[in-house]
């Protein structure tokens, strides 16, 4: 069965410092791989994702993943975070050439807070 | 804001009720998908519709159940409910069907309450 791995709970970083949060996923095929984020209070939006192509991905507000199908990963990375992305933020996998749903797995997710 | 709309935000239910949970599709999505999200964990796939049947189905039992309406409209009902069926229940749409190529578009969630 598909799983991912958030192994970073919980972050917490003072402004402008970099951000790389990790995520692996195990599932030998091919993969549909995402970052949403989860602001207090709101809803879970897309923050990036990666379908195909060039491994390295640009998403909202200055967030960029790296897919590394040899690692099976997906880091997410910022060089300088703001106060404002604060937030939980959730690694998910959507596993191609399975029957059924075009469901994604969830990692457990990784709180960020940063520090003004 | 993605167009993806939830009803009720908030629920409270005693052990053994019955409860449904709506949820509008954004427009031009056809496929919608349902998780549950335990306090402090990630979401887990429920089930998802798409032409008006089940599409697919995680581990949860039979007594979690849905529908799909002509205008991509879904409800999620649950039997019996269990203390541990306290969670927020996240409705997701896309356009995909029954493919994997597509991104899936969060509401806002229904905070359901068990005692």
């Amino acid at each position: 069965a598909q799983s991912v791995s958030q192994h970073n709970h919980h972050v917490i970083l003072s402004e402008a410092a970099s951000l790389e949060l990790g995520c692996n996923y195990s599932y030998g095929g091919t993969v549909n791989l995402f970052w949403y984020v989860q602001y207090p209070g709101q809803h879970l939006q897309l923050l990036l994702k990666y379908f195909s192509g060039d491994p390295l991905v640009k998403g909202i507000k200055g967030f960029e993943a790296e897919f590394i199908k040899s690692k099976f990963s997906f880091n997410l990375r910022k060089p300088s975070v703001q106060w404002s992305d604060t937030a939980e933020y959730f690694c998910a996998v959507n596993a191609l050439g399975q029957t059924g749903a075009n469901n994604l797995f969830f990692g457990t997710g990784t709180r960020l807070t940063v520090i003004p | 804001e993605t167009g993806v709309t939830q009803s009720p935000t908030h629920l409270i239910k005693t052990r053994g009720q019955q409860v449904t949970l709506r949820c509008s599709s954004q427009s031009g999505h056809n496929t919608v998908s349902w998780y549950q999200q335990a306090l402090g964990q990630g979401p887990q796939f429920i089930f998802q519709y798409y032409r008006e049947e089940e599409n697919g189905r995680g581990n949860f039992p039979p007594r979690f159940s849905g529908l799909q309406f002509p205008n991509y409209s879904s409800e999620l009902n649950v039997n019996a409910l269990e203390l541990n069926d306290s969670a927020l229940y996240l409705c997701a749409s896309s356009s995909a069907g029954v493919r994997n190529t597509d991104t899936q578009y969060f509401g806002p969630g229904t905070r359901l309450t068990v005692l």
